[in-house]
């Protein structure tokens, strides 16, 4: 067990719907990363947040967006969703922002299924 | 998205048969961390590598920083049925912003010899 907690585990909705995935970070990290599996993509980084604030993005497309709580839990929203956006979602936690060496510890995901 | 070079893509083993893979990129990196994730779970952290030259082992695995820091090896000896599922290497680049985030490989899927 990573300490990292993700909600739900599993996700079956649309073509255009909206959903929120949600992270809750091993106690005392800061930064939150995002990043999509999928089969043909491998794990993609998608955003990263450090103490609420954002601190990078990578291949995150315009209809997702993300927000880092006070209390640290962190949110990824999924709008206008396509088939194509089925896939396995992990957040991942880390008690320092990048590019400081540091090593990252992972969730076990949600799996979204977008029929 | 950029990706590592990870071989091989797939490979079976016998228990008790030593393991090996690596990873390699175009890119120098000043981090190198493995991974591996077992089917519906998350990427679990086996080893993570700081300094050029760098070897380290967890248990029966040793992993290599190369010299060149734009590859890393991972080994596994006296293999045992556990050991399948799929490795990751993940490697962060020198600068900061999005490049200071973590790149992945595609994967090392390890099954057993039928």
């Amino acid at each position: 067990d990573s300490g990292v907690t993700q909600t739900p585990k599993h996700l079956i909705t649309a073509t255009g719907q909206r959903v929120t995935l949600r992270c809750s970070p091993r106690s005392g990290d800061l930064s939150v990363y995002w990043y999509q599996q999928s089969l043909d993509q491998g794990l993609q980084f998608l955003i990263q947040y450090y103490n609420g604030e954002e601190r990078a993005k990578g291949n995150i497309l315009e209809r997702f967006s993300a927000q880092q709580f006070p209390d640290l839990h962190s949110e990824l929203n999924l709008s206008s969703l396509e088939l194509g956006d089925s896939a396995l979602y992990f957040c991942a936690s880390s008690p320092r922002p990048s590019p400081s060496p540091y090593e990252q510890y992972f969730g076990p995901g949600t799996r979204l299924t977008v029929t | 998205g950029q990706q590592l070079n990870q071989s091989p893509q797939s490979m079976f083993i016998q228990e008790g048969e030593d393991v090996s893979m690596n990873c390699t990129s175009s890119s120098i990196f000043n981090t190198w961390l493995w991974y591996k994730q077992d089917p519906g779970e998350g990427p679990v952290l086996l080893i993570a590598l700081y300094k050029a030259g760098e070897l380290t082992s967890n248990g029966r695995l040793t992993a290599q920083f190369g010299i060149t820091r734009k590859d890393s090896f991972l080994n596994i000896s006296a293999s045992i049925p556990s050991d399948v599922g799929i490795y990751f290497c993940a490697g962060q680049r020198e600068y900061g912003g999005s490049q200071g985030n973590l790149i992945f490989g595609k994967g090392t899927k390890l099954s057993v010899k039928p």
